[in-house]
């Protein structure tokens, strides 16, 4: 148990509507980390927040948001649902986010199903 | 694109044997290469990392081996063990972006008894 939790575990929706997948991150950690897993694209990082603010950013759409919240619990926003959005999710978190040698911790991960 | 490219897909080994997983990567700025380990249903965790600076690290039965020069990394697993047989990403990052992770595709590798 990485000490990440996230929720829900599964969800399924259909298309064009809206979710929101919430990660709590280890105790004490400040960097939250979002990333998706497709068997066609991998592993690919989304965006990753730091004590509230946005650090940097990655493949993440237009349609899909994050924020972190005063608690350091971290949520993504994924709107106007497509097919090929189903996948899982995966946050993960680290003490700093801003040294190379901070280990990132994984939660076990939302899978998203769009019908 | 992909930054960080592993092969082979997937493999098959006896267990005692040693099985390799390679990768490449084309950023020289990246600073920090870890490899994750996969289970069916888990997320990903941090197995071994290793820094630009060393040519290799070991810790237990798991090994690194950087070069540098050919901007490439492997992973060596000595003695594997059917336990062992999982779904291995590499990983190189940068301060730029924060250290999030750029992931090989994955290896899927599987012991058999």
């Amino acid at each position: 148990d990485s000490g990440v939790t996230q929720t829900p575990k599964h969800l399924i929706t259909a298309t064009g509507q809206r979710v929101t997948l919430r990660c709590s991150p280890r105790s004490g950690d400040l960097s939250v980390y979002w990333y998706q897993q497709s068997l066609d694209q991998g592993l690919q990082f989304l965006i990753q927040y730091y004590n509230g603010e946005e650090r940097a950013k990655g493949n993440i759409l237009e349609r899909f948001s994050a924020q972190q919240f005063p608690d350091l619990h971290s949520e993504l926003n994924l709107s106007s649902l497509e097919l090929g959005d189903s996948a899982l999710y995966f946050c993960a978190s680290s003490p700093e986010g801003g040294a190379s040698t901070d280990t990132q911790y994984f939660g076990p991960g939302t899978r998203l199903t769009v019908l | 694109q992909q930054q960080v490219k592993q092969s082979p897909q997937s493999l098959i080994v006896q267990k005692g044997g040693i099985p390799i997983i390679n990768c490449a990567y084309e950023n020289t700025a990246f600073d920090y290469f870890p490899w994750y380990q996969q289970f069916p249903g888990k997320g990903p965790a941090l197995l071994i990392a290793i820094r630009p600076d060393v040519s290799e690290k070991k810790e237990g039965r798991f090994t690194i081996s950087f070069n540098k020069s050919a901007k490439q990394f492997s992973l060596h697993i000595m003695d594997s063990q059917p336990g062992d047989s999982a779904t291995y990403f590499c990983a190189a990052s940068i301060e730029d972006s924060g250290y999030a992770l750029n992931f090989g595709k994955g290896t899927s590798l599987l012991v058999t008894p």
